[in-house]
Parts: C-alpha cells; structure tokens; sequence
C-alpha cells in the first residue's frame, strides 16, 4: 500500500465553484501536513502548513486534516482561473528528513 | 525573507556528457537541502537530501551524485548522462531544527534533456 494516495485528476470546474481536493495516508505517524501548488513548468509553492486535526484557513483556501481518518482536504472557494495548476499533498516522514508526497491532482478552472 | 535559485532553467545535453546543476538558498543557515526529479505521472523522486555541510545521503542508486559544498550551496552532478537522466530536476531546501515537520521550499527547477 502506497504512503500517500492522491487522485491525479485532471479536475475541471467552472470559474467561481468550490474545489475540493484530497489525499489518504496510511501511517498514523504522520503529524504536519502541507499543499504545494505547481504550476506548469514552475516549482511547487507552499499554500497550506497544519500539523492538528481541524481546519486552517487563508483566504480561499482551507485545509482539512482529519487524522482518525487519515484524511486531508484542501477546499478552494470562489475558484479563479489562476488556480489552474497541480496540486500535490505532502505529509511529514514520521521521523525522518523526507516528505512523502502525493503525485499530484491537475486543476483546471474554467471562466 | 529566503529565497532559493536554481540555474540552469533548461538544458539540453548529449548523451555521455558530464552534468553539473547548481542550488542556492539565501536568507536561512544550516538549511536540510534535497534533489528531486519529477516525471510525467510518477511524482516527486527524492534523489538526495543533506543537512550539512559535506553530508550527502542518497536514496535511489543512480547515475548522479551530489555534493553540499558550502552551507547554502548544493550540486547535483554526473560524470556521463544518460537517455533515462531526463526529466524535471527540483532543488528545495527546509529549516535545519531536526527532523521533517518543516516545510519544504522549492526553486523553479531545471528542465534537463538529453539527446
């Protein structure tokens, strides 16, 4: 079993839907959680960085952890083309220097 | 604030020929610093990651090495590319306080080809 499941996607949503996006884990370890967002041919940018079961928001953004399920979100309200990109979780390495990541969701939003 | 280069932003390289990508960090000491490559459909690859000075470990055997040195300076490096060597290099780097629950940050990569 992977350490980190993430839906590829793509995902394609008109302009101003809420986006939800998600990924499973399977080590109960894992305590910080984090979104990048990828744009094309560019590196991934932290968006979201929680280490606690609830939600944290910033702006349009929030991200979910719920850590009974193994389950993180990342919601995207009022959707703007400029989310277009991929989306990738990435989850601490329980005790070492990595991070696991997921392979990523593609986004696109549609005006 | 931190700030993270790579250079170059494309390559484009024969086969047998020798590789050298370089990384900086600003702004931070004593970051983690890691190579990754990213493929179409298969993620991030962690290639290597150091937390010091002259402290390389590597994780997938492979035609590259890496090589930390100065603080804030990382090179990934090969001797002879090969066809399989393609692909999106990334450089990142993490505060340095110990174990992996920082963050990582990442620079705009290298597009490397070999022909």
């Amino acid at each position: 079993q992977k350490e980190v499941e993430q839906d590829p996607g793509p995902l394609s949503v008109p302009e101003g839907a809420i986006v939800s996006l998600n990924c499973t884990y399977s080590n109960s370890a894992f305590q910080y959680f984090m979104w990048y967002r990828q744009y094309s041919r560019k590196g991934p940018e932290l968006l979201m960085y929680t280490y606690s079961s609830g939600n944290k928001e910033d702006g349009r953004f929030t991200a979910q952890v719920d850590k009974s399920s193994k389950y993180i979100s990342l919601f995207i309200r009022d959707s703007q083309p400029s989310d277009s990109a991929t989306y990738l979780c990435a989850i601490d390495g329980a005790g070492s220097y990595q991070l696991t990541f997921g392979k990523g969701t593609k986004l696109s939003v549609i005006p | 604030s931190q700030t993270i280069h790579q250079w170059p932003a494309t390559l484009v390289q024969p086969v047998g020929s020798p590789l050298s990508l370089e990384c900086t960090v600003e702004g931070t000491s004593n970051p983690n610093l890691y190579w990754y490559r990213q493929a179409a459909g298969r993620g991030l690859q962690l290639l290597f990651y150091s937390v010091g000075i002259g402290q390389i470990s590597s994780e997938v055997p492979q035609n590259l090495s890496a090589s930390r040195p100065q603080d804030r300076q990382f090179i990934l490096s090969s001797k002879k590319l090969l066809l399989s060597d393609s692909g999106f290099y990334l450089c990142a780097w993490a505060r340095g306080r110990g174990l992996s629950n920082q963050p990582q940050h990442f620079g705009d990569g290298t597009r490397l080809s070999i022909l």
